[in-house]
């Protein structure tokens, strides 16, 4: 079956833990991207990626980090998680112009 | 830069009855893709509908149909016959066609709720 997965699904954790969120496709996908929903804000990116080993800053990517080693993984890195980072993640992934497929989201509690 | 506007937080309908979403969007640009996601409460994205600029046609499928306006730069989604699993939040979404751009940018948000 076709999917995006992000592991894991919930999250809690304290200000300054490091954590990392998986993501992973098995579409064989180029675009690979991270976006986090807040209420009343909609979706808004954090990185993306074109393809292996590029990656760019989207439109809020200030406390994360992320690495494409491999065409069907995506992490996304907190190196010091803080309050204002909690939120639902969405992880996607799609080919050219095709259709953009996402993960079920992670929700992640920073206290 | 590109914006887009949802100006409806919530809308209600009965079952069986159309309602229409509105969505407006600020680009530069003459191609592009305009999208409607539908999120319920699992909070899965789930894609309704999706348009090429370039194409005049109006997409359809099946209950779901758009009024794309180009020149109005309007994207509005009509939902027909409503049934209760439509109740969900449906975002509007833009993406530039090529280039290095991947990413897609979304409306806040309208929560959509359906009356038995």
């Amino acid at each position: 079956e076709a999917q995006v997965t992000q592991n894991p699904r919930y999250l809690i954790t304290v200000t300054g833990k490091k954590l990392t969120v998986t993501c992973s496709q098995n579409m064989n996908h180029e675009y690979m991207s991270w976006y986090r929903q807040d209420p009343g804000l909609g979706l808004r990116q954090i990185y993306y990626s074109m393809n292996v080993e590029v990656t760019d800053k989207g439109d809020v990517p200030e406390g994360y980090k992320v690495s494409r080693k491999e065409k069907r993984n995506f992490p996304l890195i907190l190196e010091s998680p803080s309050p204002n980072q909690t939120s639902l993640y969405f992880c996607a992934s799609r080919r050219g112009g095709h259709e953009q497929f996402f993960g079920p989201g992670t929700r992640l509690t920073v206290l | 830069a590109q914006t887009v506007t949802q100006s409806q937080p919530e809308m209600s309908v009965q079952e069986a009855e159309t309602v229409t979403l509105s969505c407006t969007y600020d680009t530069s640009e003459s191609d592009y893709y305009l999208f409607w996601y539908k999120q319920p409460p699992s909070r899965q994205m789930i894609l309704v509908i999706r348009q090429e600029a370039y194409k005049q046609q109006n997409a359809t499928e099946n209950r779901f149909s758009v009024n794309f306006q180009k020149a109005a730069k309007s994207f509005s989604l009509k939902i027909s016959d409503s049934q209760l699993g439509d109740a969900a939040m449906y975002f509007c979404a833009y993406r530039t066609i090529g280039g290095s751009q991947g990413n897609l940018i979304f409306g806040k948000g309208t929560k959509l709720s359906v009356k038995p």
